[in-house]
């Protein structure tokens, strides 16, 4: 299964409104989770299920979707939000990342 | 806490082996399915390989198979990943990490530093 993100980069301000998508090339139901990684550490579990938050994550971050079209919204961006984020699929082995959507100022 | 420690990079000239270890704590690991996966320099992640709680259902990418090998021992809490015949584009940082449930149906729920594996001759 490949997956595709979009955009590539996503310029933001502080304060405003991020909305990253994700396309399964073929239908996942709702096995999707994001991650999001900053320079130099490792990734870290934002969402799975497509939209339940893993603990400790701020209610700022949400998932949609279901199927093969999945939504990552930050809903007013903090500095530390700033990094990477990539969608993973987990309906099937061999799992699949997509190429990762950076969140740059 | 779960920790997960990977070790056993360095490197290697094409065509040669290496192998890598992963030292689990904080949790039972027999209890739950890992994972290798890899990040080459400047670039996203890729997943290597899964295993499941009991060795039953082990995958690999496409981009591995047939030259990497992935290993579990419940008994002293450590994962493998055998790689053979390295490749320049193997070079990595390959984390190890822990899946949410036992068997293939779960997510990455925590991840290892990495270590990181230079394959060059």
């Amino acid at each position: 299964i490949v997956m595709t993100q979009s955009p590539a980069t996503l310029s933001v301000s502080p304060g405003e409104r991020a909305t990253l998508s994700c396309r399964a090339s073929q239908g996942i139901s709702s096995n999707l989770a994001w991650y999001q990684q900053k320079p130099g550490q490792a990734p870290r579990l934002l969402l799975y299920g497509a939209s339940t938050r893993a603990t400790g994550v701020p209610a700022r971050f949400s998932g949609s979707g279901s199927g093969t079209e999945f939504t990552l919204t930050i809903s007013s961006l903090q500095s530390e939000d700033f990094a990477v984020y990539y969608c993973q699929q987990y309906n099937n082995w061999p799992q699949t990342f997509g190429q990762g959507t950076k969140v740059e100022i | 806490e779960v920790q997960l420690v990977e070790s056993g990079g360095g490197l290697v000239q094409p065509g040669r082996s290496l192998r890598l270890s992963c030292a689990a704590s904080g949790f039972i690991f027999g209890d739950y399915a890992m994972h290798w996966v890899r990040q080459a320099p400047g670039k996203g992640l890729e997943w290597v390989s899964g295993i499941t709680w009991n060795s039953g259902s082990i995958v690999y990418a496409d981009s591995v198979k047939g030259r990497f090998t992935i290993s579990r021992d419940n008994a002293k809490k450590i994962l493998y990943l055998q790689m053979n015949s390295l490749r320049t584009e193997d070079t990595a940082l390959f984390y190890c990490a822990k899946d949410k449930y036992a068997d293939s149906s779960g997510y990455i729920v925590d991840w290892g530093q990495g270590t990181l594996v230079t394959v060059s001759s």
